[in-house]
């Protein structure tokens, strides 16, 4: 089966810092990749959609500008949380799809805590 | 827009009970249907799927039909295991970009 990789599944950084998130396809290429936001016991919400090589379309009330996303390759895409708040400390999880077909595939996630 | 209704939790249940769990939709189109599961501190899995109206996704025990005509995706399981607790999405996917619209999640219990 598609495998998505996500890297650090845990990262604790300081107030003002900048963090970034990778999300890797191992054995397919990604034409589109999704990341989310997930509060607890709650669903998830799509922040961003990339494709590769063009820029990320972002959701509604997302801050293209906080939330740097990177498609530079059909297998890597990153999302920075630049200057990171306390309030942005959540569960962040990317998916990836390839263009043949209907699913998503789904990394493992990071929890991102902002002290 | 799309939209997913999915049956409120948390769900509890013994070991070998039957399960299901309601999920309804509104889409425009015709989208793709799914059921992801989600284990504590991990990302989704896909569990399974369907990608037209009678087709029938079944994996692991667990089974959901595409109904068109109630337009829902109901996931059942005939006996589950205490395995099985985890928090399940609906989810479906439309439009060029196949963005997922997920429901709110069903948290899902069982005791031995």
């Amino acid at each position: 089966g598609a495998v998505v990789s996500q890297h650090p599944s845990r990262v604790i950084c300081k107030s003002g810092t900048s963090v970034k998130i990778e999300c890797r396809s191992l054995d397919f290429q990604a034409t589109t990749m999704f990341w989310y936001r997930q509060f607890p016991k709650q669903s998830l919400m799509l922040m961003a959609t990339s494709n590769e090589g063009s820029k990320a379309t972002y959701e509604q009330g997302v801050e293209k500008d906080k939330f740097l996303i990177n498609h530079a390759s059909l297998t890597l895409s990153t999302l920075t949380v630049t200057s990171a708040h306390p309030e942005d400390s959540s569960f962040y999880i990317c998916s990836a799809r390839q263009e043949v077909r209907t699913e998503a595939f789904f990394g493992q996630g990071t929890r991102l805590t902002v002290v | 827009g799309n939209s997913v209704t999915q049956m409120e939790g948390p769900v509890t249940l013994s070991e070998e009970a039957f399960l299901t769990i309601n999920c309804t939709y509104t889409a425009t189109g015709y989208p793709s249907l799914f059921w992801y599961v989600q284990y504590p501190g991990e990302g989704l899995q896909l569990l399974l799927k369907a990608t037209k109206a009678d087709d029938k996704g079944s994996n692991k025990g667990f089974e959901a039909t595409y109904r068109k005509e109630t337009t829902s995706f109901h996931l059942e399981k005939g006996s589950v295991q205490v395995s099985d607790s985890a928090v399940y999405f609906c989810a479906l996917s439309s439009g060029s970009a196949r963005q997922l619209t997920f429901g709110s999640g069903t948290q899902l219990t069982v005791l031995p």
